[in-house]
């Protein structure tokens, strides 16, 4: 059964600096790999998706991730943080076959001004 | 488009007490979710709905949850009777039909109902 290990629980970061949020893999198939947003009180959110296509994926806010088989990772990043992205992040893996999403323990992001 | 419904948005029940949580999916979408997630961890899947049948509900507490989506649409989730650990967020999701060949596994999440058990 496919799986994923978010290795850091918590991330701090000053406004305006790069974001990096890990997440890495297990899958006996070829998997979807996703990340999703969940502000306080909110639904989860779709941020990007990796589906076999390209290895760098965009997504929304302007955060990527990229798929990278030989280390079974797909980390999360921005170029500069911004206030509005203090939330909890969730790193998910799905086996294409019957849908079955795993998903990671989250990753707390904060934002210091 | 209109997004995933559900309601209550809150719950506060006694232990022993049964307690129904109602979804109603993206318009369209054949395949319908139940998630549990505790404090501080992921959601982690109850059960999968196609259309009305059951795809999936391995991880379903049979002795007392159950779900039903009798008219593949909407859905309830049940729990009776309801223990201190059931306290957690319930979130259904909802993604578009399986076609032949291909999954269309983007999936569509509602805001969830806090479920506290005392």
């Amino acid at each position: 059964a496919q799986s994923v290990t978010q290795l850091d629980s918590h991330v701090s970061v000053s406004e305006g600096t790069p974001v990096l949020l890990r997440c890495n893999y297990s899958s006996s198939y070829s998997p979807s790999l996703f990340w999703y947003v969940q502000h306080p009180n909110k639904g989860l959110q779709l941020l990007l998706k990796y589906t076999s296509a390209a290895t760098l994926v965009k997504g929304i806010n302007g955060f990527e991730a990229e798929f990278k088989k030989s280390e079974t990772s797909f980390h999360l990043t921005k170029p500069s943080a911004h206030m509005s992205d203090a939330a909890e992040y969730f790193c998910v893996v799905s086996d294409r076959n019957n849908n079955d999403m795993r998903f990671g323990a989250g990753t707390r992001l904060t934002v210091k001004p | 488009e209109a997004g995933v419904a559900q309601s209550p948005r809150y719950k506060i029940i006694e232990k022993r007490q049964s307690v129904a949580f109602w979804c109603n999916p993206i318009s369209g979408h054949a395949t319908l979710y139940w998630y549990q997630q505790i404090l501080g961890q992921g959601p982690k899947l109850l059960i999968q709905f196609q259309n009305n049948g059951v795809v999936d509900d391995s991880q379903l507490p049979k002795d007392r949850f159950s779900a039903e989506r009798l008219k593949g649409v909407d859905s309830t989730l049940k729990i009776q009777p309801a223990k201190l650990e059931d306290s957690a967020v319930y979130l259904c999701a909802s993604s578009p039909s399986r076609l032949a060949g291909y999954v269309t596994d983007t999936q569509y999440f509602g805001p969830g109902t806090r479920l506290t058990v005392l």
